[in-house]
C-alpha cells in the first residue's frame, strides 16, 4: 500500500536553515502537504504544493517537490526557537491522505 | 491490529438528520482529536480531548458535539446537518504531551444530501 517516510528527528543550531525531508509512494498524488504540530496543539497545514509544481516558497519556508523520485523536502531558513514542533509530511490523492510519522525539529541554542 | 477505528467508514445522510461517528483508540493514549478535511484536502482540527477533557475547541458550529465515555472514545455527535458538512473526518489519538506523534484514524466520508 502507499507510504510517506520521513526522519524521526533532526538537530539544528538557531539561526540555521533547516531541512526535512519525506518520501512517498503514491503515484496519483494530488497535493503534497507539510503540517506542522507544536506542544498541545492540533496539527495546523503549514504550506503545500500541487503535484505539477517542483518548488514553492513562502517567506521562510521553502518546498521542493521531486515528483520523479517522489521526494519532498521542507527548508525553514532562519530557525527560531518558535519553530520547535513536529513536522508531517502528508500525501493527498483522490479520497484520502497518507501521513508520515513526522520528524521532531529540535532547535539547538 | 487497527490502532485507531473509525465508524462508520461511509455516511450518507439527508439534510437535518443528526448523525454519530465513532472513534475508538487500542494504544492506551490520553489525547484524542477530530480533524475535518476540506475539498482541498486540508486537515482542519475540531476539537481535542485530553483524559475525556476538552482541551481545544476551535470555531466549530455548535451541531458538533464531541462525546468522550473514556480515554479511549472520542465520538462526533452532529446535529441538524447541513451540506456544507460533507467532507472526510478524521479522528487521531497521542500520547498527552502535546508534542507526540498522531496516530490518524482511516477517516469518514459524511455525505450530506
Amino acid at each position: 500500500g502507499e507510504d510517506v517516510e520521513q526522519s524521526l528527528f533532526l538537530s539544528v543550531r538557531e539561526g540555521d536553515s533547516s531541512v526535512i525531508n519525506c518520501t512517498y509512494t503514491d503515484s496519483s498524488s494530488t497535493y503534497l502537504y507539510w503540517y506542522k504540530q507544536e506542544p498541545g496543539a492540533g496539527l495546523q497545514l503549514l504550506t503545500y504544493i500541487f503535484s505539477n509544481m517542483d518548488m514553492k516558497q513562502d517567506q521562510r519556508l521553502t518546498v521542493l517537490l521531486n515528483k520523479k523520485d517522489k521526494h519532498l523536502s521542507l527548508r525553514i531558513a532562519d530557525t527560531q526557537t518558535g519553530d520547535s514542533a513536529i513536522y508531517f509530511c502528508a500525501d493527498g490523492s483522490d479520497d484520502k491522505i497518507i501521513f508520515g510519522k513526522g520528524t521532531r525539529l529540535h532547535i539547538l541554542p | 491490529d487497527t490502532a485507531v477505528s473509525q465508524t462508520p467508514k461511509y455516511l450518507v445522510t439527508q439534510m437535518g438528520n443528526d448523525k454519530s461517528i465513532k472513534c475508538e483508540q487500542n494504544l492506551g493514549h490520553d489525547t484524542m482529536y477530530w480533524y475535518k478535511q476540506d475539498s482541498k484536502k486540508f486537515l482542519k482540527i475540531m476539537f481535542s480531548y485530553n483524559n475525556k477533557e476538552l482541551i481545544i475547541n476551535e470555531t466549530v458550529p455548535n451541531r458538533f458535539s464531541p462525546k468522550s465515555p473514556d480515554k479511549a472514545h472520542l465520538n462526533l455527535h452532529i446535529n441538524s446537518l447541513e451540506l456544507g458538512d460533507s467532507a472526510v473526518y478524521f479522528c487521531a489519538s497521542s500520547q498527552a504531551g502535546g508534542d507526540n506523534e498522531q496516530f490518524f484514524g482511516p477517516g469518514t466520508r459524511l455525505t450530506v444530501l
